[in-house]
């Protein structure tokens, strides 16, 4: 995941418009990758996965796209909404078990 | 389904004590994981139970301890609490299938441990 010792990113956008969270991530062996959501007081809830066998992937209003060769995952949220304002983080898994290297995290602010 | 469900929700401990957390995880799953949250560090592994059996450990130190029961419920103990120990800790469970590796985490909502 980005490096650490927190800078949180923050990213304003208008109700309606479309957002695109990026994350670089470390490890070249890394084959499973996770955009997770967290809201104040809560855990982080699941978004979309996608595995390394694949480029891109689509959920309900949601894509991710992975980068292989310059290790970058993206997660992009067509028309957001103010339920989408949050933290979102990006979760890296290559190793055996389900052990994950979590992003810094970007603050989604939706203006309405 | 219930969630994952982690208690307690808050905890106030002194320097020195000890802390015991517990993590019930999904009907079904067979993984438990554990991660500390703080604002200086984000979101950092601690340790993977599966069958009972650690599976995979962070970084952390011997101080940070972990067992899972033969119903899937796990614990969490820190000794000798320090300041830098507060922060919230995060309980996840996946389903476990088999030697299932790389699945998907459902995270519970956490407890809040501060130390004084």
């Amino acid at each position: 995941g980005e490096s650490v010792g927190l800078h949180l990113p923050t990213l304003s956008v208008q109700e309606g418009d479309n957002s695109i969270i990026n994350c670089a991530y470390s490890n070249s062996a890394s084959d499973y990758f996770i955009w997770y959501k967290q809201e104040s007081g809560k855990g982080p809830q699941f978004i979309i996965d996608i595995r390394s066998n694949m480029d891109k992937r689509q959920g309900q209003r949601v894509t991710v796209l992975l980068n292989k060769t310059v290790k970058h995952l993206s997660l992009q949220i067509a028309a957001t909404q103010p339920g989408d304002s949050a933290v979102y983080f990006c979760a890296e898994s290559g190793g055996t078990g389900n052990q994950f290297y979590f992003g810094t995290g970007t603050s989604l602010t939706v203006i309405p | 389904k219930a969630g994952v469900t982690q208690t307690p929700r808050y905890l106030i401990k002194t320097r020195g004590q000890q802390v015991t957390l517990s993590c019930s995880p999904i009907s079904g799953h067979r993984s438990v994981s554990w991660y500390q949250q703080t604002p200086g560090q984000g979101l950092q592994f601690l340790f993977e139970y599966f069958s009972e059996t650690q599976r995979n450990k962070g970084n952390f130190p011997g101080r940070f301890s972990g067992r899972q029961f033969s119903n899937s419920r796990s614990e969490m103990n820190v000794s000798t609490l320090e300041l830098g120990d507060s922060a919230l800790y995060l309980c996840a469970s996946s389903p476990g299938q088999g030697r299932a590796t790389n699945e998907k985490l459902f995270f519970g909502s956490g407890t809040q441990l501060s130390v004084l």
